[in-house]
């Protein structure tokens, strides 16, 4: 139940494309939906977050749009650059839990030019 | 900007040997974590630490682990009679508080246990 799937695990777009990754999670007690983009060689780093009382929230080129009765939520990288190729990682949190961060499997993003 | 730094960047160590890694969390910041990553897997929690004790931990964080805040700034995990199984990436992290508060992560220490 702690579980936060994430698909794709590999995702390949052409700049200037929409990335789309998609999590699910089923416990109902997570309340906080972090993004984090990791480089490699490098720790997590926070993108954008969203709580479950609204639907989306836009950063920039980024967008989480969250589902709360389907306990679902993507990210949407719009106009993907070359140098959003990373792996990201959906997360969720609860606010009882000390921020202990379930994180979903990544999905490695290559943007080609 | 802040950040989380991590010392060694990569030890490589025997099995059976202790490991200690370190860490110097951002230094307002009152939450400190320890994860761990296995090569190409997702990010997961060993434990978090709050007010001088551990706060929550998880299945993996076993009696082979420990952790100390030893003076005001460093934070280190200590791995006892490590396997190969505690290959990974282990990062540091940190928080100023609990809740919606930006989690920033060190950049890793990779552990190879041979």
């Amino acid at each position: 139940q702690q579980q936060v799937k994430q698909s794709p695990q590999s995702l390949i777009v052409q700049k200037g494309g929409i990335s789309i990754i998609n999590c699910a999670y089923e416990n109902t007690a997570f309340d906080y939906f972090p993004w984090y983009q990791q480089f490699p060689g490098k720790g997590p780093a926070l993108l954008i977050a969203i709580r479950p009382d609204v639907s989306e929230k836009k950063e920039g080129r980024f967008t989480i749009s969250f589902n709360k009765s389907a306990k679902q939520f993507s990210l949407h990288i719009m106009d993907s650059q070359p140098g959003d190729s990373a792996t990201y990682f959906c997360a969720a949190s609860d606010s009882g839990g000390y921020q202990k961060v379930t994180f979903g499997t990544g999905t490695k993003l290559q943007v080609i030019p | 900007e802040p950040e989380v730094t991590q010392t060694p960047s990569h030890q490589v160590t025997q099995m059976g040997q202790e490991v200690i890694l370190r860490c110097v969390p951002i230094s307002n910041h009152l939450y400190f974590y320890w994860y761990r990553q296995i090569l190409g897997q997702k990010v997961e929690f060993l434990v978090s630490f709050y007010n001088n004790e551990i706060s929550e931990k998880s299945e993996i964080f076993d009696d082979q682990f420990s952790v100390e805040r030893p003076d005001g700034s460093n934070f280190t995990l200590k791995i006892r009679s490590t396997k190969l199984e505690d290959s990974a990436m282990y990062f540091c992290a940190s928080t100023r508080g609990s809740y919606g508060n930006t989690i920033y992560f060190g950049e890793g220490s990779w552990l190879t246990v041979v």
